[in-house]
């Protein structure tokens, strides 16, 4: 069972570049969402969904887009990098029942620099 | 929206000792407190969590306590060992698919 999985583990881009942050998931559970930690600023929501075909922003959104087209991916979209955007990506899921809050389940992170 | 204030950002503690680490919420809603440890390099990773209609959960050496009319929840580790060193993070969820807010991290130093 492999969990949360991210990839690539580290990434260096050029301003104005885009690239697409991966994360899949194998614990069938609806509830996906991206977060960024900055030093001194803890996890920060970019943007989440509750299942394929939903999304919605988060705290920190501008810069950033998402789709999910099944329950496993949850891609995360850099339309034009910028220096602001240095940071590292943590991509998490949860189970959903009913009114019940289950823990979320992280992925090890991509390390990101924009240059 | 909901904001959560976590104290302190740094402690250091001595082998052995008791670790307690503070978090404050301002949402009534919230009826979930997660706590997460991440160590360096990994993604964080739940240690023990409580929900509103429980005052006190423990398991081993890690406890959580709620005040539910203060809006304050905290996180103690007893005897302390050099791998609880990591960052730990708090954090509050109202029910459902409700969005998690997290506090800004503590950075637990263990010395041997």
């Amino acid at each position: 069972n492999a969990g949360v999985t991210q990839t690539p583990k580290f990434q260096v881009l050029k301003t104005g570049q885009s690239m697409t942050l991966q994360c899949a998931q194998d614990m069938n559970h609806e509830y996906m969402s991206w977060y960024r930690q900055d030093p001194g600023m803890g996890l920060r929501l970019i943007h989440y969904s509750v299942g394929a075909g939903i999304t919605d922003q988060g705290e920190v959104p501008n810069g950033y887009n998402v789709s999910r087209s099944t329950t496993e991916d949850f891609p995360l979209r850099l339309l034009s990098a910028a220096p602001s955007q240095t940071s590292v990506y943590f991509c998490a899921s949860s189970a959903y029942t009913g009114t019940d809050n289950q823990p979320q389940h992280f992925g090890d992170g991509t390390r990101l620099s924009i240059l | 929206g909901e904001n959560v204030e976590q104290h302190p950002s740094t402690l250091s503690v001595q082998e052995g000792d008791s670790a307690v680490i503070k978090c404050t919420y301002s949402d009534s809603a919230s009826n979930y407190f997660p706590w997460y440890k991440q160590e360096l390099g990994k993604g964080p990773q739940l240690i023990i969590d409580i929900r509103s209609n429980v005052g006190e959960k423990k398991d081993q050496r890690i406890a959580v306590t709620l005040n539910k009319t203060a809006k304050h929840f905290s996180l103690h580790i007893t005897e302390t060992q050099p791998e609880d060193s990591a960052v730990y993070f708090c954090a509050a969820r109202p029910g459902g698919y409700q969005k998690v807010t997290f506090g800004t991290g503590t950075k637990l130093q263990v010395i041997p």
